[in-house]
């Protein structure tokens, strides 16, 4: 099973900052978050990942809790191709393993 | 940027045949995955493999098997067609660390 907590759908307007949460309370000490989005028909798309420190890249930002239990990815400018269903997953860094994809947010960007 | 390419965007196939998907990354990246994803059940992974000619079960591997006879290429067959795996097919590469690429998928379809 997924070890991640997230909204099954959320709006935002297009041009305002998304903010999709997702709850890891179960996250162990050596534990990345990562971000994907998966576009209608396309394969998922890696936005984003990180382990204790705030991280931004050119796509979005990530915010995690100091005792990272939780975190926020943030899309500054919401734009309609934004539109997809987000994943939020934890994986342990350096192993072999495999990704568990929950069921993610599907985020609607609206004009 | 490194690109996993799939070699069909769409298959129909008859039940009981054997059909090939064929996956192909320009990278060098050492981990490669199949997965399929079906309404419902999210992203599901079949098999994946850390290095040439190594191959490890994921969670659903019945009706599957793999090829990894070099590096850049990981191939999935399955042995005899069946309707229920009517999916999409994802296949992915990774890195160390760093981000799973996946591919644009393959819907298949098995008549």
């Amino acid at each position: 099973d997924a070890k991640t907590t997230q909204p099954t759908s959320m709006d935002c307007a297009e041009g305002r900052a998304a903010n999709l949460p997702c709850n890891h309370s179960t996250i162990s000490g050596n534990e990345y978050v990562y971000w994907y989005r998966q576009i209608h028909s396309q394969g998922p798309q890696y936005i984003i990942h990180g382990l204790k420190n705030n991280e931004t890249n050119e796509m979005a930002s990530l915010i995690i809790t100091e005792d990272r239990k939780s975190s926020t990815l943030i899309l500054p400018h919401a734009t309609l191709r934004d539109t997809a269903v987000y994943y939020c997953i934890v994986r342990a860094g350096g192993s072999q393993g495999n990704l568990i994809f929950g069921k993610g947010t599907k985020l609607s960007v609206k004009p | 940027d490194v690109k996993v390419t799939q070699s069909s965007r769409y298959l129909v196939k008859r039940t009981g045949e054997k059909v090939f998907l064929e996956c192909v990354q320009d990278m060098d990246h050492e981990n490669m995955f199949w997965y399929r994803q079906d309404p419902g059940l999210g992203l599901r992974l079949i098999y994946f493999s850390y290095d040439v000619k190594m191959k490890e079960k994921g969670d659903i591997p019945e009706g599957y098997s793999v090829s990894r006879e070099k590096k850049e290429r990981f191939s999935l067959i399955l042995e005899s067609a069946s309707t229920n795996q009517t999916s999409m097919y994802l296949c992915a590469s990774r890195q160390g660390d760093y981000g799973y690429t996946f591919g644009s998928g393959t819907r298949l379809t098995v008549v």
